[in-house]
């Protein structure tokens, strides 16, 4: 059982569409964290969220951290091909353990 | 800067074998996290270093274990391999405890058990 749940698992879409991806969890987390992960390599860190109800953009990408802390969303904005990739969130509980989600497969088409 | 190295990249063992994976974190990382990743199960912590102290061990069996060295190097075992033990393992450094800071991964070892 994943202690986040991610959805929806995999997303195909057109260049120039806008996409949401979730992170649902019962659990309370201290901090949150998405990363990609391209083919044949390791997930690289596109953000972290503190605070509940935090919203960061970076570019085309925005983070929403739960008020309850609990759950976290990524939109993006006019996906480009070069947003294809495995998205993951991971959460860090008081203890410092951070537990990641299943992932979501995002592919965008040209 | 180097990132984290992790060899072997891939191996091919059989059930019953032990492997020992390797991973050299950046330069003044002292924290080392192992996660195996699978498909559709996402990346699941196996445990985490800090100055040569497992500090986190996830729900896995007896059979993996780890140490860091002074160096902050790690490495990572797993004895008598099963079947569902083939999978990507990841190896991350970071600066801080995990979640308060970027964890850098990696490439993988990608473990195959026939």
């Amino acid at each position: 059982t994943q202690l986040l749940e991610q959805s929806p698992q995999f997303l195909s879409i057109q260049e120039g569409e806008n996409l949401t991806v979730y992170c649902n969890s019962s659990s309370v987390f201290s901090s949150l964290q998405w990363y990609r992960q391209e083919p044949g390599e390791g997930p690289v860190l596109l953000v972290t969220v503190v605070t509940g109800g935090e919203v960061k953009k970076l570019k085309r990408l925005t983070f929403q951290f739960g008020d309850a802390r609990k759950d976290s969303s990524l939109h993006i904005t006019a996906a480009q091909p070069g947003d294809t990739g495995l998205y993951l969130c991971a959460g860090c509980s008081n203890d410092y353990k951070l537990s990641f989600g299943a992932g979501t497969t995002v592919t965008v088409r040209a | 800067k180097a990132g984290v190295t992790q060899t072997p990249r891939y191996l091919i063992k059989t059930r019953g074998q032990q492997v020992t994976l390797s991973c050299s974190p950046i330069s003044g990382h002292r924290s080392v996290s192992w996660y195996q990743q699978t498909p559709g199960q996402g990346l699941q912590f196996l445990f985490e270093y800090f100055s040569e102290t497992q500090r986190n061990k996830g729900n896995f069996p007896g059979r993996f274990s780890g140490r860091q060295f002074s160096n902050s190097r790690s490495e990572m075992n797993v004895s008598t391999l099963e079947l569902g033990d083939s999978a990507l393992y990841l190896c991350a450094s970071s600066l801080t405890i995990p979640g308060t800071g970027e964890l850098f991964f990696g490439e993988g070892s990608r473990l195959t058990v026939l």
